[in-house]
């Protein structure tokens, strides 16, 4: 398996709801990545674990949520979210966060694409 | 912190041409990774080519080829045979500790 799925593909909510992002790895990366991109515009670290552990959050607002159950699934809980949230978030994986460059290879998922109301 | 600098937002190249896209990056750092990434309209993010700082030697992926100027601090890709598979978004990626992109380039390759 040399994949990273993202589910679901497409996700409309309210500003009220609560909904989550999913995504899962069986390659036995060991770093895990959310990334979030506005059209036309370059993918923009969110949130990188490392070991299961959160080791960078790009400031990202508290109404983003991640979480790292085990090393194969990452997840991102979303709550009171804004219209300007809208965008493609990408999440992505590695063997590691250092070291070679084969460690230090991200791969993608397709993305979930999310629209606020 | 790092940044990375594509000053070419779109390109166009006929079928069979070769095309050459710039990066440009900044880092105090000596140990580091570059990469090129390819997101076509379905949106995956698909690896290009990469290249290790520490290596002198251009990486070369098949029509794919860099190459970097560690002393300017640039790392162009060059495509050869261009083919109609190949419009899409290119990015170039910075990593020490994480991953940095450039806003990228819009590549179409006409027939």
């Amino acid at each position: 398996d040399t994949e990273v799925t993202q589910t679901p593909k497409h996700l409309v909510m309210g500003m009220t709801n609560k909904k989550s992002l999913k995504c899962e790895q069986h390659m036995g990366h060991r770093a895990m990545y959310w990334y979030k991109q506005k059209a036309k515009k370059p993918p923009e670290l969110m949130f990188v674990y490392s070991y299961e552990k959160l080791s960078i959050n790009e400031s990202v607002p508290s109404r983003f949520s991640p979480e790292c159950p085990n090393s194969s699934l990452l997840n991102l809980h979303l709550h009171a979210l804004q219209p300007e949230d809208s965008a493609l978030y990408l999440c992505a994986s590695s063997f590691g966060t250092s070291g070679d460059s084969g460690a230090n290879v991200l791969t993608f998922g397709a993305g979930s694409r999310l629209t606020v109301l | 912190a790092q940044t990375v600098t594509q000053s070419q937002p779109e390109m166009s190249v006929q079928e069979a041409e070769t095309v050459t896209l710039s990066c440009t990056y900044d880092t105090s750092e000596n140990n580091y990774y570059l990469f090129w990434y390819k997101q076509p309209p379905s949106r995956q993010m698909i690896l290009v080519i990469r290249q290790e700082a520490y290596k002198q030697q251009n990486a070369t992926e098949n029509r794919f080829s860099v190459n970097f100027q560690k002393a300017a601090k640039s790392f162009s890709l060059k495509i050869s045979d261009s083919q109609l598979g190949d419009t899409a978004m290119y990015f170039c990626a910075f990593r020490d500790n994480d991953m940095r992109f450039g806003a990228g380039t819009r590549l179409t390759v006409k027939p």
